[in-house]
C-alpha cells in the first residue's frame, strides 16, 4: 500500500463548478500538507501550504486537513479553464532534516472545460 | 532571481551511454533532490542532498550517481542509460526540509533508445 493514494481521474467539469480534489493517507506522522499544480510539460509549482488539521483559504483555493480520518482536500471555486492541470498531494512528517521527506501522490488531472 | 535551474531540456541517449543532468539553484537552499515522474507512478525520489558534501538515496538510487560540491549545484549523472530511464526528471531545492515545500525546476525530458 502507498502512504499517499490519490485519483489520477482525470476529472473534467464545466467552467464555474467547484472541483473537490482528495488524497488519503497511512502515515500518521505527517503534520505538514501541501497542494502542488502542474502544467502541462513544466515543473510542479506550490499551490497551497497546511500545518496540522484545519482549513486554509486563498483566493478561490482552500485546502482542508482532517488528521482523524488521514483525509486531505482541495476545492477550487468558479473553476476557469486556466485552472487545467495536474494537482498533486504532498506532505511530510517533519520540517527539516534529512528523515522528513516530501512524499507525493500521483497526480489527478483537473480539465476545466469553456 | 532564477529559482532551480535545469539542463537540458531535453536529451536522447544510446543505451549505455552516460551523461549528467544540471540543476542549479540560487536561492542558498540547502536541501535539494532530484525526483523522476512517470506516467501512474507520480515523483519518486532518487537521491537527496541536505547540504554541501552530503547525499544520501531516495527510493530508487540504481543507475544514478549524485555529488554536492557547492550549496548551487547538484548534478545527476546517469553512469549507463538504460531505456527503462525514460522519464522527466525534476530537481527540486527546500530551505531545509520536507516541510518547507519545494521549489521545482522545469524538467529534463530524457529518453533512452
Amino acid at each position: 500500500q502507498k502512504e499517499v493514494e490519490q485519483d489520477p481521474g482525470p476529472l473534467s467539469v464545466p467552467e464555474g463548478a467547484i472541483v473537490s480534489l482528495n488524497c488519503t493517507y497511512s502515515n500518521s506522522a505527517f503534520q505538514y500538507f501541501m497542494w502542488y499544480r502542474q502544467y502541462s510539460r513544466k515543473g510542479p509549482e506550490l499551490l497551497m501550504y497546511t500545518y496540522s488539521s484545519g482549513n486554509k483559504e486563498d483566493g478561490r483555493f482552500t485546502a482542508q486537513v482532517d488528521k482523524s480520518s488521514k483525509y486531505i482536500s482541495l476545492f477550487i471555486r468558479d473553476s476557469q479553464p486556466s485552472d487545467s492541470a495536474t494537482y498533486l498531494c504532498a506532505m511530510s512528517a517533519g520540517y527539516g532534516g534529512a528523515t522528513n521527506k516530501l512524499i507525493f501522490g500521483t497526480g489527478t488531472l483537473l480539465a476545466v472545460q469553456p | 532571481n532564477a529559482g532551480v535551474t535545469q539542463t537540458p531540456k531535453f536529451q536522447v541517449l544510446k543505451t549505455g551511454q552516460s551523461m549528467t543532468l544540471q540543476c542549479a539553484q540560487d536561492m542558498n537552499h540547502e536541501y535539494m533532490s532530484w525526483y523522476r515522474q512517470d506516467p501512474g507512478m507520480g515523483l519518486r525520489l532518487i537521491h537527496y542532498s541536505v547540504g554541501a558534501g552530503i547525499t544520501d538515496q531516495g527510493e530508487v538510487p540504481n543507475g544514478y550517481n549524485v555529488s554536492r560540491s557547492t550549496t548551487e549545484d547538484f548534478p545527476l549523472r546517469l553512469l549507463s542509460a538504460a531505456p527503462s530511464q525514460t522519464s522527466v526528471y525534476f530537481c527540486a531545492s527546500s530551505p531545509e526540509g520536507g516541510g518547507y515545500g519545494y521549489t521545482f525546476g522545469s524538467g529534463t525530458r530524457l529518453t533512452v533508445v
